[in-house]
């Protein structure tokens, strides 16, 4: 089935520890993007990429790192610096102005601190 | 930097009755895009509806249609026949129609339906 895959559904993080969250696609989708959710915050973009190769920092980069060495995939990195990252990571991807900018959501990952 | 305002954190309606959501949004582009977003209890973004700036039309997907008021600059979803599988966090979402762009989105309104 297409479509796009986060793993793992749950993740745990030591103190002064990185983790990467991945985020795959089948979709043949050209951007990628990702969203940390907090409880009464909505969804703030933490970075996005609209091709291989190549990203942009969104409203929350600070504390996170990201790749996009290939079209399906678009792994996140929560690095030591990020110091509250207890939340809830969603990815999606999009195929362009001829869907009207239309994004697809996978089924999140669930950071906690330990 | 484009904002979007959802005013109502939560709502409940009856089962078979009708409710609104509401949101504003700001911005100073003319083209762009609204959508509504839908995240059951499982955590999935699902797509409820879309509406084009430059369409005047208000946009119609089954039981969901939206009231889209582009000089008040808002975007309000109106659901019919609620169903208790309609019970989720809404979303209301903003981009610019300007290819592969992120969506702003708005804090939410959780909707309880009621049977």
């Amino acid at each position: 089935d297409g479509g796009i895959t986060q793993s793992p559904k749950y993740l745990f993080r030591k103190e002064g520890q990185n983790v990467t969250l991945s985020c795959e696609q089948n979709l043949n989708h050209d951007a990628m993007y990702w969203y940390r959710q907090d409880p009464g915050q909505g969804l703030r973009l933490i970075y996005y990429s609209q091709i291989v190769n190549d990203f942009q920092k969104g409203d929350i980069a600070e504390g996170y790192s990201v790749s996009r060495e290939k079209k399906e995939s678009f792994p996140l990195t929560v690095t030591s610096a990020q110091k509250n990252p207890t939340a809830f990571y969603l990815c999606a991807s999009s195929i362009g102005t001829g869907a009207k900018n239309i994004q697809y959501f996978g089924a999140g990952t669930r950071l906690s601190v330990l | 930097a484009q904002t979007v305002t959802q005013s109502q954190p939560e709502m409940s309606v009856q089962e078979a009755e009708t409710v609104t959501l509401s949101c504003t949004y700001d911005t100073s582009e003319n083209n762009y895009y609204l959508f509504w977003y839908k995240q059951p209890p499982s955590r999935q973004m699902i797509l409820v509806i879309r509406q084009e700036a430059y369409k005047q039309q208000n946009a119609t997907e089954n039981r969901f249609s939206v009231n889209f008021q582009k000089a008040a600059k808002s975007f309000s979803l109106k659901i019919s026949d609620s169903q208790l599988g309609d019970t989720a966090m809404y979303f209301c979402a903003f981009s610019w129609n300007s290819g592969n762009t992120p969506l702003v989105f708005g804090k939410g309104t959780r909707l309880s339906v009621i049977a």
